[in-house]
């Protein structure tokens, strides 16, 4: 089967860094990806991870351990406009179908 | 460039009633799909497209729904004789799939809400 877990809430505070886990178990592994989706709104594009390590983008960086199945997206300087729900999603194997965790409700505070 | 596009972007509809919903893909992406979401949850995968290849329809939750692409263009999504727990909104994403390289990133349209009197 495939199963994919991340917490379901989390609270920071403005300016803080704040680290966001998720752990998967898939049958094959194409890469591993993080989507930011602001309440209302639809999903948007944060990350790709496919090799073993740190991937850096800005505010935002994501790693991944295939070994262990594990990634998280790490946001540093959190700012307001981060308070939003993050997913994590796994293609399972070539040109297959994504499956997605049920994403992380996070809350930035002043 | 355009994005994906979706129509309608709300519907209510009454119970029984079918409903056809509407997804346009970016322009050259061969990849499709088409997910649900419950107020509050996560993305439930219903269908993907790929191509000319067979649909992998392994998440339609049940024979009321079914869906459909011509090609690599329009995709609609078609739900019979609904029920209330059929509102969700309904998310559609296109990729490049495997006409790219890796790292097939998913490009999302706006959602139709359903709403089932």
């Amino acid at each position: 089967g495939q199963n994919i877990d991340q917490p379901t809430e989390m609270t920071a505070t403005e300016g803080a860094i704040v680290q966001i886990n998720c752990t998967y178990q898939t049958s094959g592994f194409n890469g591993l990806f993080w989507y930011q989706q602001h309440a209302g709104e639809a999903p948007t594009f944060l990350s790709y991870n496919v090799l073993d390590g740190l991937e850096e983008k800005g505010r935002f960086s994501s790693f991944l351990s295939r070994s262990k199945g594990y990634s998280y997206l790490l946001l540093k300087e959190l700012q307001m406009k981060d308070s939003a729900s993050y997913l994590c999603a796994v293609n399972g194997n070539y040109g297959q179908n994504f499956v997605f965790g049920p994403g992380t409700r996070l809350s930035v505070l002043p | 460039g355009a994005g994906v596009s979706q129509s309608p972007s709300n519907k209510v509809t009454e119970k029984g009633k079918d409903v056809e919903l509407r997804c346009d893909p970016i322009s050259g992406h061969t990849a499709l799909y088409w997910y649900r979401q419950r107020l509050g949850q996560g993305l439930e995968f219903l269908i993907y497209f790929q191509g000319n290849s067979a649909p992998d329809k392994s998440g339609l939750p049940s024979d009321r729904f079914s869906a459909e692409r011509t090609g690599e263009s329009v995709s609609t999504l078609t739900i019979q004789r609904t029920q209330q727990e059929d509102s969700a909104v309904y998310l559609c994403a296109s990729s490049i799939g495997l006409a790219g390289g890796g790292g097939y990133e998913q490009y999302f349209g706006p959602g139709t809400r359903l709403t089932v009197t």
